[in-house]
């Protein structure tokens, strides 16, 4: 079964650190360029940042820039994301998801595959 | 990032068919870029639809049933995703998403009521 599995949410105080760590299974993992979306509550979708297969190239949205860092271990199929000096707006469920395939002869089906979420709250 | 537009509600009977809209900034021209449409129900992560270049060049997400279609409007610039014979099961929250440069950028998202 193709699945994305988040962990390491939780509540911080702004300034603060966390790690979410989300576990592949199902699919080449190594195939795929890998996202990781956030939802505040009540609101809608933003996309954070994502990373390319090999790791070489990672693009952010300008909120996240300089703050957090996305990572992957192709070998342990597994996506990270450090997120440092959290502030309250970071608030959200935080949801890996599977990007392009971007290669070629392949299609462009992107964010087909998504996890179930992890909350993260920025609180003191 | 710019900014895609949907429209913050719609609502149409079961049977019908639903019309959801995405616009695009005038600097980005929507026949240059793949629409990407999610379903989201409350409490669920986004599930993926669709995505549309053409008719020629267009992708249907793993079991999603073929009433859910893709379209664009050039002279509206704007992305359109078409749910023809409405459910009850298909009242949710839709987004659209396109890869502008360097950057995936989601519209603000549509709730659909089917009444």
């Amino acid at each position: 079964e193709v699945q994305l599995v988040e962990s390491g949410g939780g509540l911080v105080q702004p300034g603060g650190s966390l790690r979410l760590s989300c576990a592949a299974s199902g699919f080449t993992f190594s195939s795929y360029w890998m996202s990781w979306v956030r939802q505040a509550p009540g609101k809608g979708l933003e996309w954070v940042a994502n990373i390319k297969q090999d790791g070489s190239e990672k693009y952010y949205v300008d909120s996240v820039k300089g703050r957090f860092t996305i990572s992957r271990d192709n070998a342990k199929n597994s996506l990270y994301l450090q997120m440092n000096s959290l502030r309250a707006e970071d608030t959200a469920v935080y949801y890996c998801a599977r990007d392009l395939q971007a290669a070629a002869g392949t299609r462009d089906d992107a964010f087909d595959i998504w996890g179930q979420g992890t909350m993260v709250t920025v609180s003191s | 990032q710019p900014v895609l537009t949907q429209p913050p509600s719609s609502s149409a009977s079961p049977g019908e068919s639903a019309r959801l809209t995405c616009t695009l900034p005038s600097d980005i021209n929507v026949g240059s870029y793949n629409i990407y449409w999610y379903q989201q129900k409350p409490g669920s992560p986004p599930r993926y639809l669709l995505y549309y270049y053409s008719d020629s060049d267009k992708g249907q997400g793993s079991g999603v049933p073929s009433r859910f279609s893709g379209s664009k409007d050039a002279s509206a610039n704007t992305g359109i995703l078409l749910i023809s014979g409405l459910q009850s099961e298909d009242e949710a929250d839709y987004y659209c998403m396109i890869w502008p440069s360097n950057a995936w950028v989601f519209g603000g998202g549509t709730k659909l009521t089917v009444l």
